[in-house]
Formats: structure tokens, C-alpha cells, sequence
């Protein structure tokens, strides 16, 4: 299994361009989520989905899309790119059921706004 | 005050040691508790759930105080190959997971 994919790895935009932040999973799991992670900020989260069509917003929403039509993929929208939006993005999936089940997390994309 | 606090560290142990960490959750409605290892660069990877009975996976034993807020990890016999940051982690509800910033470990020869 691939797990969680993300693409692409790493990427500099300039302030004002917008760019398309690829997750897919081939796990089946109906849980997904966008974490930022900043230096001694932790993850934070900033889009979710617990579902094909069905996606809620996180702490830190502002500044990016999500959507869900499929299960396997969960992409995150830059719309207009700052460079407070530097940072590192994981994408995690989970399957449903008890809570105690693990996010699964994908490499992460680097991005770095100039 | 944050959600979930971690002591920073570094730990610094040498191999052979046994280190604990704690970590401090204030949503008293939690309901599910973990403990993620990050390698420097690298995603965060599960490491265990942790039960209110506690619970223990080898040389890691896990347990979690509902009443006082607070969740340990006990490594036993560390390895140079533990070191990393361990990031303690709260689900607060509805998909919502609550990270604690990490605390770092280094495990010397």
C-alpha cells in the first residue's frame, strides 16, 4: 500500500499566486485532514473531511479551500499565497470507527511563499 | 494556555536509560489520547493509543490520568534509534486532533 501520498514535496511560490496542494490515499479511509506545522507551534489543523462531499473547517482555515469528491483524495487551495502561509502541510487519514484509531500521515509538502 | 503542553527538552540519555515524558491536556471532554514519534524532516508516525487501563508495546508503556489531565510515555532500555521528537496528541472531539509542540529526545552511545 501506498498510504498517504502527497504532492508535491516542495514548492516556492511568490506572495499572490495560487497553487493546488495534491493528498491521496488508497487506504479507504473516510477521514481527512490538512495540518500545518510551524516551529514551536505544533500541527495545527486547518481543513477536515469526514467524507466524500462533507468537509469542515479547522483552527486555521483562513486562506485555503478544500474540497472531497472522492474518498481517495483531499486536495488543499493556496488562493492567494502569503508568506505567513510558509510552512510544512501533512495530510493524515483515518478510518472510521472508534476513536482511538491513528491518523496515518503523508510525507508532508514544504512550501516556502516569497 | 495551550491545549495539550509538552516539556520542550532536549532529554538527553544515554543508551540503556529509561526516560519519561508527560504532557498535559486542558479539554476535560478528550476523548482519545495518543503519543506520535517525528523524526526530524519527517511525518509524525503513530506510536500508540493510550488507554485509560494503560497500556504497553514493548519497551514503551503509556498511560493516561483522566482526572489530573495528563498522559506519560515511559521508555525502557533506550535505543540510539529512539531519538526524536514525541509529540503528545489529544482528540478533542470530532476529528479534531490537538497537538502538543513535542518534546525532543536524544539518546547518546
Amino acid at each position: 500500500n501506498a498510504g498517504v501520498t502527497q504532492t508535491p514535496k516542495f514548492q516556492v511560490l511568490k506572495t499572490g499566486q495560487s497553487m493546488t496542494l495534491q493528498c491521496a490515499q488508497d487506504m479507504n479511509h473516510e477521514y481527512m485532514s490538512w495540518y500545518r506545522q510551524d516551529p514551536g507551534m505544533g500541527l495545527r489543523l486547518i481543513h477536515y473531511s469526514v467524507g466524500a462531499g462533507i468537509t469542515d473547517q479547522g483552527e486555521v482555515p483562513n486562506g485555503y479551500n478544500v474540497s472531497r469528491s472522492t474518498t481517495e483524495d483531499f486536495p488543499l487551495r493556496l488562493l492567494s499565497a502569503a508568506p505567513s502561509q510558509t510552512s510544512v502541510y501533512f495530510c493524515a487519514s483515518r478510518r472510521t470507527g472508534v476513536s482511538n484509531y491513528g491518523y496515518t500521515f503523508g510525507s508532508g509538502t514544504r512550501l516556502t511563499v516569497v | 494556555r495551550k491545549e495539550v503542553e509538552q516539556d520542550p527538552g532536549p532529554f538527553n540519555v544515554p543508551e540503556g536509560a529509561t526516560v519519561a515524558f508527560n504532557c498535559t491536556y486542558s479539554n476535560s471532554a478528550s476523548q482519545s489520547f495518543f503519543w506520535y514519534r517525528q523524526d526530524c524532516r519527517k511525518e509524525p508516525k503513530l506510536l500508540m493509543s493510550v488507554y485509560s487501563s494503560g497500556n504497553e508495546d514493548g519497551r514503551f508503556t503509556a498511560q493516561l490520568n483522566r482526572a489530573s489531565q495528563y498522559i506519560s510515555l515511559l521508555i525502557r532500555d533506550s535505543k540510539l534509534s529512539d531519538s526524536a521528537t514525541y509529540l503528545c496528541v489529544v482528540n478533542t472531539g470530532f476529528q479534531k486532533l490537538v497537538f502538543g509542540t513535542g518534546t525532543r529526545l536524544l539518546v547518546s552511545p
